[in-house]
């Protein structure tokens, strides 16, 4: 069974610092790996996925993530936070059943923009 | 924006009555589920649909049942609602790019 952790529920940090939400996974065959973003009262929009291609994923609004198969992670990063990144992100996994994507979802981080 | 609408967005309901959400897409996607979110838990599978009448379980299913007569609309129906059931649901639908799921902007529950 394929699962996801992410390591904080609450991530702080400042306008203009770096954001580091990190998410590591558990999966049987080799994953599709994506990160979506919830703003307030909003569904889920997609930021960016993985499916075996380029390691390093560029995704929406200056996100990226890098996949590591030896550490079993694929953590979102972003250079320099704006205000407007103030949402919550979720970690998802899939088997890659193409056309089936069942998303295994982790618990979701709270990101908040410190002025 | 993926062409998903969900109805009602907002329903308050008691215990025991049944309850049925709605989910439309545009897009004539041939895959659609139903997920809830609660805190502390992110999103949970409660059903999913691989065609019209072609439905199967997903992790959370008790208490819940689904529909699929026209490749359109995905029904999620609570034949007696419960407290544990008030959440907030959300449908999606698999997009032809690869891998890709969209969802809608989600159905809010509260079971009195």
């Amino acid at each position: 069974a394929q699962s996801v952790t992410q390591l904080g529920s609450h991530v702080s940090v400042s306008e203009g610092a770096l954001v580091l939400l990190r998410c590591n996974y558990s999966s049987s065959v080799p994953p599709y790996l994506f990160w979506y973003v919830q703003y307030p009262n909003q569904g889920l929009q997609l930021l960016l996925k993985y499916t075996s291609a380029a390691t390093l994923v560029k995704g929406i609004n200056g996100f990226e993530a890098e996949f590591k198969k030896s550490e079993t992670s694929f953590h979102l990063t972003k250079p320099s936070a704006h205000m407007s990144d103030a949402a919550e992100y979720f970690c998802a996994v899939s088997d890659g059943d193409f056309g089936n994507e069942k998303l295994t979802f982790g618990t979701g981080t709270r990101l908040t923009i410190i002025p | 924006d993926a062409g998903i609408t969900q109805s009602p967005r907002h329903k308050v309901t008691e215990t025991g009555t049944p309850v049925t959400l709605r989910c439309h897409q545009t897009e004539n996607h041939r895959y659609m589920y139903w997920y809830r979110q609660d805190p502390g838990h992110g999103l949970r599978l409660i059903h999913y649909s691989y065609g019209v009448k072609d439905t199967d379980k997903g992790e959370v299913s008790d208490g819940y049942s689904v529909s699929r007569s026209k490749t359109e609309d995905f029904l999620l129906t609570l034949e007696s609602a419960t407290s544990s059931q008030t959440s907030v649901y959300f449908c999606a639908i698999s997009a032809d790019t690869g891998n890709t799921i969209y969802f809608g902007e989600g159905s809010w529950l509260t079971v009195v």
